[in-house]
């Protein structure tokens, strides 16, 4: 089955530093690649998506890229802010049972200091 | 458009009693929904994954007898966690994919389980 590492479980940053969160995946058939930012007890929130079809998306401060030859896939965010920090969850599609689930990395947890 | 909410937003029950959750698309009719799990400071955990009207499909060491899934129309499904226990109190968060899309996934507000 699908296996999704992220890296690194911590990162901590200044205001206005650039952050990267790095994951990796294990299923080749995987084609959707999606961010998450989750605020303590609140529901993840999609911030940046990408589809395998495309290598890199970006959305004002926020950029995605992707290797599928290498099977990565990393988080890009300029300019960081405090309101930035909360934890990221990457995730990548698997197809099972006709279903297209997503398995979620670890997790990163970013706080930006001011 | 497509907002997912859930109810209720936090509960405490006693051990060996049973609670339902529910999750309903509000403005969208949900093809497939699915059930995660999520322990403080941790991942969120596929249980199960969902179609209105059938089965629900369970993940591999998931007790399907014990988390009831009822995919009842397509806008709503439920959770019922059986003869509850401590190790059950989670965080339970549910998400819907609708017709066209099969990979963005819209999550509900999640509900807090606490059982004691």
């Amino acid at each position: 089955g699908e296996n999704v590492e992220q890296h690194p479980s911590t990162l901590s940053v200044q205001e206005g530093d650039s952050a990267v969160i790095k994951c990796t995946y294990s299923d080749s058939a995987s084609n959707y690649f999606p961010w998450y930012k989750q605020e303590l007890g609140k529901r993840p929130q999609l911030i940046i998506d990408i589809r395998s079809n495309v290598g890199e998306k970006k959305d004002q401060r926020i950029a995605v890229t992707l290797n599928k030859t290498a099977k990565h896939f990393s988080l890009h965010i300029t300019e960081t802010q405090p309101e930035d920090s909360a934890v990221y969850f990457c995730a990548a599609s698997m197809l099972s049972g006709g279903y297209n689930k997503l398995i979620f990395g670890a997790g990163t947890r970013l706080a930006v200091h001011p | 458009g497509a907002v997912v909410s859930q109810h209720p937003s936090r509960v405490i029950c006693k051990s060996g009693t049973s609670v339902k959750i529910e999750c309903r698309s509000l403005d969208f009719q949900a093809t497939t929904m699915f059930w995660y799990r999520q322990f403080p400071k941790q991942s969120l955990m596929l249980m199960a994954t969902s179609n209105e009207g059938s089965k629900a499909t369970y993940e591999q060491g998931v007790e399907k007898d014990k988390f009831l899934i009822n995919h009842a129309s397509l806008t709503l499904s439920t959770l019922t966690v059986t003869s509850a226990h401590p190790e059950d109190s989670s965080f339970y968060i549910c998400s819907a994919s609708r017709a066209g899309d099969y990979y963005e996934q819209y999550f509900g507000p999640g509900t807090r389980l606490t059982v004691t």
